[in-house]
């Protein structure tokens, strides 16, 4: 199993520009999620997906748009991309979407974004 | 809402030493816990969890956390301390199948 994937590892965007960060799970984990990482402050929760078609926000959900049409696949787009945007995105699943089984996250190994 | 604490911004321990981190959390209801790891440049990995019974719960690599209801506290410790423990270490309580993590505590271990 390759886990979590995410593309790309790093991406620089211009301000305005739009993107998809890619995350694929080989794990037919039903849960799956996006985290942004900022210093200081831990990992907020964007996005979460409790199984394919079904999709709801998290904490830090504005400028960013997610679909889930298949168990593997959990994409993240920045509709327009802006300097509070620079992060370490992270995406995340887990077996089962149950509480508190959902819990249990692996982790991709991140992308790293800059909007300049 | 659920939240947690890690008052401790960066920890040094020289290696063989004890280490523990502290960890506070305010939730209403019994909490759902968890320490997370993370080694430079990559993504999280679960320590440990804590989901209900003995107080005390043992992870991988060695790592112990003590769930203490009257303290609304859920510390990680080890007893000694090795190189390739140096990371960042995230505590969080799960509700609602949302994940809230703390600030996080990173470890220096001197040799």
């Amino acid at each position: 199993n390759a886990g979590v994937t995410q593309t790309p590892k790093f991406q620089v965007l211009k301000t305005g520009q739009s993107m998809t960060l890619q995350c694929a799970q080989d794990m037919n984990h039903e849960y799956m999620s996006w985290y942004r990482q900022d210093p200081g402050m831990g990992l907020r929760l964007i996005h979460y997906s409790v199984g394919a078609g079904i999709t709801d926000q998290g904490e830090v959900p504005n400028g960013y748009n997610v679909s889930r049409s298949t168990t593997e696949d959990f994409p993240l787009r920045l509709l327009s991309a802006a300097p509070s945007q620079t992060s370490v995105y992270f995406c995340a699943s887990s077996l089962t979407s149950g509480v508190p089984s959902s819990y249990e996250q692996y982790f991709g190994p991140g992308t790293r974004l800059t909007v300049t | 809402a659920q939240s947690v604490t890690q008052p401790d911004i960066h920890i040094t321990v020289s290696e063989g030493a004890s280490l523990e981190l502290r960890c506070n959390y305010s939730y209403g209801a019994t909490p759902y816990l968890f320490w997370y790891v993370q080694s430079p440049g990559q993504g999280l990995q679960l320590l440990l969890k804590y989901f209900s019974g003995d107080t005390l719960v043992q992870g991988i690599k060695g790592f112990e956390a003590e769930f203490k209801r009257s303290q609304s506290s859920f510390n990680l410790r080890k007893p000694s301390v090795h190189w390739s423990d140096a990371a960042e270490y995230f505590c969080a309580v799960g509700s609602d199948y949302k994940l809230s993590f703390g600030a996080g505590t990173t470890v220096t271990v001197r040799a």
